[in-house]
């Protein structure tokens, strides 16, 4: 059974552009949440889509946004970069998210230049 | 407040022995309780959940819940060097479904 899959793995961003993060989750799995992972702040949840829905938000910027289509496979989008931005982000997949074990993809190590 | 605390180490302790990483969080409400072991340049792997109060056994894992205490606790037995890394306890909380990390504790078990 494939894991969840996040591309690209790796990628350098100038400050002011656009980036678009894609996450494939487990087969069957509905719920896709979204995490930034840096030193100083360490995990901190983005959001959470489940059936093509937005269903819960963190407390990020509206730079941050996402999507999630009918396949379950989830995008997330940051506009406008900042040098802050540089981080490591991780999608999380779980069945319905509810109550239910999430698995984190490999991530993506996003620098901001 | 934190929601969700650790104590972020590092925490050492030889081969063999066992290792207890402690964990507190704020949302009395809340329902599921999770640890994940994180390798260095790694993404976080779920080692065990618990819902319920007492304690749950996977190898040579322990998972104890005190939801009274709002505490939660990862017991290692048999600790190896290869169980160095840090560890990040996870909540869930009763209103939304996003799950709450702490910031970890980093451990390091010496041959």
């Amino acid at each position: 059974k494939a894991g969840v899959t996040q591309t690209p793995r790796y990628l350098i961003k100038t400050r002011g552009q656009q980036v678009t993060l894609s996450c494939s989750p487990i087969s069957g799995h509905r719920s896709v949440s979204w995490y930034q992972q840096t030193p100083g702040q360490g995990l901190q949840f983005l959001f959470e889509y489940f059936s093509e829905t937005q269903r819960n938000k963190g407390n990020f910027p509206g730079r941050f946004s996402g999507r999630q289509f009918s396949n379950s496979r989830s995008e997330m989008n940051v506009s406008t970069l900042e040098l802050g931005d540089s981080a490591l982000y991780l999608c999380a997949s779980s069945l319905t998210g509810r109550d239910t074990e999430a698995f984190f993809g490999q991530g993506t190590r996003l620098t901001v230049v | 407040q934190k929601e969700v605390e650790q104590n972020s180490g590092p925490l050492s302790v030889p081969e063999g022995a066992i290792a207890s990483l402690n964990c507190t969080y704020s949302d009395r409400g809340s329902q599921s309780f999770f640890w994940y072991r994180q390798y260095s340049g790694k993404s976080p792997e779920l080692i065990m959940s618990i819902y319920s109060n007492g304690d749950k056994e996977d190898g040579r894992f322990t998972a104890q819940l005190n939801k009274a205490s709002q505490y939660v606790s990862l017991l290692i037995r048999d600790s190896q060097p290869s169980d160095s890394a840090t560890y990040l306890c996870a909540v869930k909380g009763q209103r939304n479904n996003d799950m709450r990390f702490g910031a970890g504790t980093r451990l390091t078990v010496k041959p």
